[in-house]
Parts: C-alpha cells; sequence; structure tokens
C-alpha cells in the first residue's frame, strides 16, 4: 500500500538552513505537500508541489522532488526559533479520486539559539 | 469563519459513553475530511464527504464509528462506546473540491479527546 517516510528529529542552530526528508512509495502520487504542526494547534499548510515539477520555492522555503527516487525535501532558509514544530510530508492519494492524504510520522524541528 | 472551526477543543469522557465532535468547514468548501492523530499511529485517514454524501468511509476504524454532514456544511464524527484506544487527536480538513487534488486541505485545530 501507500506509504509515507521521514526522519523523525532534526536540530539545527538558529540561523542555519534546515532541510526535512521525505519518501513515498506511490508512483501515481500527483501532488505532495508540507504541513507544519506548532504544539496544541491543527496542521498548517506550507506549501505543496506538482509531480511534474522538480522545484518550488517560495520565500524562505525550497521543495524539491526526485520523482524517479520518490524522494521529497523541504529546505527552510536562515531557521528561526519560531520554525521549531513538527513537519508532515504528505501525498494525494495517487489510488482514490478522493483526495484523502497519506501523511509521513512527522519530523520534529528544534532551532537553538 | 474564516477558516475550519472544530468543537468542544477538549473532551474528556469515562469508557463506555458516546461522544460527538463537530466540525465546521471553510465557507463554500465541498469536500470534508476527518483525521485522527494519535501517538501509536500518526495521522489516519477516517472518512471523506463530497456535499452530503461519504463516498469513503474505508479509514473508520470499528462501527462504533460514524459520521454524517447536513446541508453541504457542518459534519459531526459520533464514537458509540467509547474505548481507551479512542484517545486521540480529531482533526478536520476542508477543500474546494475533494477529487481535485491541486486543491490543499485546510485543517482546523482538532478535538482533543481522552477516555478515562
Amino acid at each position: 500500500g501507500e506509504d509515507v517516510e521521514q526522519s523523525l528529529f532534526l536540530s539545527v542552530r538558529e540561523g542555519d538552513s534546515s532541510v526535512i526528508n521525505c519518501t513515498y512509495t506511490d508512483s501515481s502520487s500527483t501532488y505532495l505537500y508540507w504541513y507544519k504542526q506548532e504544539p496544541g494547534a491543527g496542521l498548517q499548510l506550507l506549501t505543496y508541489i506538482f509531480s511534474n515539477m522538480d522545484m518550488k520555492q517560495d520565500q524562505r522555503l525550497t521543495v524539491l522532488l526526485n520523482k524517479k527516487d520518490k524522494h521529497l525535501s523541504l529546505r527552510i532558509a536562515d531557521t528561526q526559533t519560531g520554525d521549531s514544530a513538527i513537519y508532515f510530508c504528505a501525498e494525494s492519494s495517487g489510488s482514490s479520486n478522493t483526495g484523502k492524504l497519506i501523511f509521513g510520522q512527522g519530523t520534529t524541528l528544534q532551532v537553538k539559539p | 469563519g474564516a477558516g475550519v472551526s472544530q468543537s468542544p477543543s477538549n473532551k474528556v469522557t469515562e469508557k463506555g459513553k458516546d461522544v460527538e465532535l463537530r466540525c465546521d468547514p471553510i465557507s463554500g468548501h465541498t469536500a470534508l475530511y476527518w483525521y485522527r492523530q494519535s501517538l501509536g499511529q500518526g495521522l489516519e485517514f477516517l472518512i471523506y464527504f463530497q456535499g452530503n454524501s461519504a463516498p469513503d468511509k474505508s479509514g473508520l476504524p470499528s462501527d462504533r464509528f460514524s459520521a454524517e454532514r447536513t446541508g453541504g456544511s457542518v459534519s459531526t464524527l459520533t464514537i458509540q462506546r467509547t474505548q481507551q484506544e479512542d484517545s486521540a487527536v480529531y482533526l478536520c480538513a476542508s477543500s474546494p473540491q475533494g477529487n481535485l487534488r491541486n486543491q490543499p486541505q485546510h485543517f482546523g485545530d482538532g478535538t482533543r479527546l481522552s477516555i478515562l
């Protein structure tokens, strides 16, 4: 079945770049998403990418997609303490036409001052 | 309101009781989703509504779980005879049209359910 995998934890210094990685198995995925979750809150959509794109940039965020390897990454430039949160990678299930999301386990980003 | 609204934000109840969780989607969004977030299982899809009908209920974990949507807007998720393993955060999301995958889902803040 469909599966999405992420590393569980990343720690960086304030001002450094953060790179969060994700792999997925569904070759028919057409859209891939990054969500951010702060404590006690729901999921905030950060960005998404269509599978015919290799890269998408939005201010401090850069998404890279390697469709051949089914690998997605999120780069946060000039990471700030306010970026500390859990980041979820998700794919829109290719085997259904409902748009339901399959999520990774989430990567906890810790930003040290 | 501007975003997806869920109530209550927290619910504590005794094992065996029934609970109802409410979701008010973004106005005009026809697609509505329920997900569950728990420590052991991560984020799991439960059910999808397009308008008032639910073409995909494949994620509901047992027949104790049901959901309905009326007027193409508010949805309620009902859990009957709650068990301790039902303790989780229940998240609702909406999008303009669910079957078009380029329309991102917008999430509410969730209901944190604790079963004693």
